[in-house]
């Protein structure tokens, strides 16, 4: 596709529930992230993938949060038995290669309401 | 750990006027530096790659500069447009990418 693709733009949860965001990277892009962006504030790291390989997820607040890319291209966020503060928008950016050394593309993102 | 600020917080400005957008971070060993707009309920945008060994990019009315030793970079923006008006975020890059809080930008007409 021409950019990052993100679905559902928008997901309402009720708390205890659980979810699954998508992300649908430039075609051929190595690398992939997640962020996850509190009203008000930049993005915060949540978790990096290089191809299928998850290098580092180390931003991942709590065990409730799950990520995944097993083909090396599409990558899905599940949040498990969301809470109240899990409410946020989540980011997802794409690279052509396999270090941030690059220009970075992201998505329009989810917007994810726990209530 | 990486921390990146952006001063001011937010910035109101009439239209027509030049002005600078700050940020700095604490590690100067990073890859690149990039600013990015986002619009409201909008993702990111990427405005301008600074690469380490770079000093300044620039993009039509945009310019932005590196000074990596001090930890610090501008984003200049000449004769502001009303849709200019979103948050501006300056990004850095080591082993993954950190953001800061963002400036809220608004030109008046």
């Amino acid at each position: 596709g021409a950019g990052v693709s993100q679905s559902p733009r928008y997901k309402v949860a009720k708390r205890g529930q659980d979810v699954a965001l998508r992300c649908d990277p430039i075609s051929g892009h190595v690398s992939l992230f997640w962020y996850q962006q509190a009203l008000g504030q930049g993005p915060e790291f949540l978790t990096y993938f290089q191809n299928e390989a998850q290098l580092d997820k180390s931003g991942l607040p709590s065990d409730r949060f799950f990520a995944e890319r097993p083909e090396g291209s599409v990558s899905t966020l599940k949040i498990q038995r969301t809470q109240q503060e899990d409410s946020a928008v989540y980011l997802c950016a794409s690279w052509t290669s396999g270090t941030v050394n690059t220009e970075a593309f992201f998505g329009q993102g989810t917007r994810l309401t726990v209530v | 750990k990486q921390e990146v600020t952006q001063i001011p917080a937010a910035l109101s400005v009439p239209e027509g006027e030049n002005l600078v957008l700050n940020c700095s971070f604490t590690d100067s060993a990073i890859y690149n530096l990039q600013w990015f707009r986002q619009d409201p309920g909008k993702g990111l945008t990427s405005l301008l790659l600074i690469q380490s060994s770079q000093r300044e990019q620039t993009s039509g009315r945009l310019n932005a500069s590196l000074d990596k030793s001090s930890g610090r970079s501008t984003l200049y923006i000449a004769a502001s447009q009303p849709g200019d008006s979103a948050t501006y975020l300056c990004a850095v890059s080591v082993n993954d990418m950190r953001f800061g809080a963002g400036t809220r930008l608004t030109v008046k007409p």
